[in-house]
């Protein structure tokens, strides 16, 4: 069953738009990262949250993990063309950096 | 930032011969290094965790004698898919932790592409 469940699967939004993209989990989390990937590269690392409320922002992204430390959301903010991309959370429930990963939710962004 | 290559980037090769990818930790020397796999507008599927001087572990599911993997050096590690058929084509992708610090982020590889014809 799958474990990490990400929503939107997808979006669509025009420049200059704000966006949340959410990952939840059924178990508690020893960790949380965040990464983009553009289809058939590497991905990319944005964030990682370990405690719970914690919140960490860079650029115009924000992420944000909540106290149970069970659902974590990312929010751009003033969304531009190279936002675009697969956005993937991954769960570390063991604390040796094993990831299990999101379903992942691909954004694209407008002109 | 610290880099992980993957070669090649992109393989082709025949039914039922085998195909060697390499995973190198450029900076950095990691003890543990994952290998995923990803399916078409699908998430990655950890394979299995590859650790220096021993035995890789397997997730459940994985065949070990399909996807066999080495990590002879505290920078290196090699996924060998052996007897690869149409099926096994995907993107493989790496990722290592730094032995020094092993509670920051995993580095991830460009990963490959293989295509099994």
């Amino acid at each position: 069953s799958q474990e990490l469940e990400q929503s939107p699967q997808s979006l669509i939004v025009q420049e200059g738009k704000n966006l949340t993209i959410n990952c939840t989990s059924s178990k508690t989390l020893y960790g949380l990262y965040w990464y983009k990937q553009k289809y058939g590269e590497g991905l990319i690392f944005l964030m990682m949250l370990q405690k719970g409320g914690e919140e960490k922002s860079h650029e115009k992204i924000t992420a944000k993990l909540d106290e149970k430390k069970q659902q974590s959301s990312l929010h751009i903010t003033a969304s531009q063309p190279s936002h675009a991309g697969i956005y993937l959370c991954g769960a570390d429930k063991g604390g040796g950096n094993k990831l299990t990963f999101g379903t992942g939710t691909q954004l694209k962004v407008e002109l | 930032g610290a880099v992980v290559s993957q070669h090649p980037s992109r393989v082709i090769c025949k039914s039922g011969t085998s195909v060697k990818i390499e995973c190198r930790s450029l900076d950095f020397q990691a003890t543990t290094m994952f290998w995923y796999r990803q399916f078409p507008k699908k998430s990655l599927m950890l394979m299995a965790t590859s650790n220096e001087g021993s035995k890789a572990t397997y997730e459940q599911g994985v065949e070990k004698d399909k996807f066999l993997i080495n990590h002879a050096s505290l920078t290196l590690s090699t996924l060998t898919v052996t007897s690869a058929h149409p099926e096994d084509s995907s993107f493989y992708i790496c990722s290592a932790l730094d032995r020094v610090l092993p509670n920051t982020e995993a580095f991830f590889g460009q990963g490959t592409r293989l295509t099994v014809v």
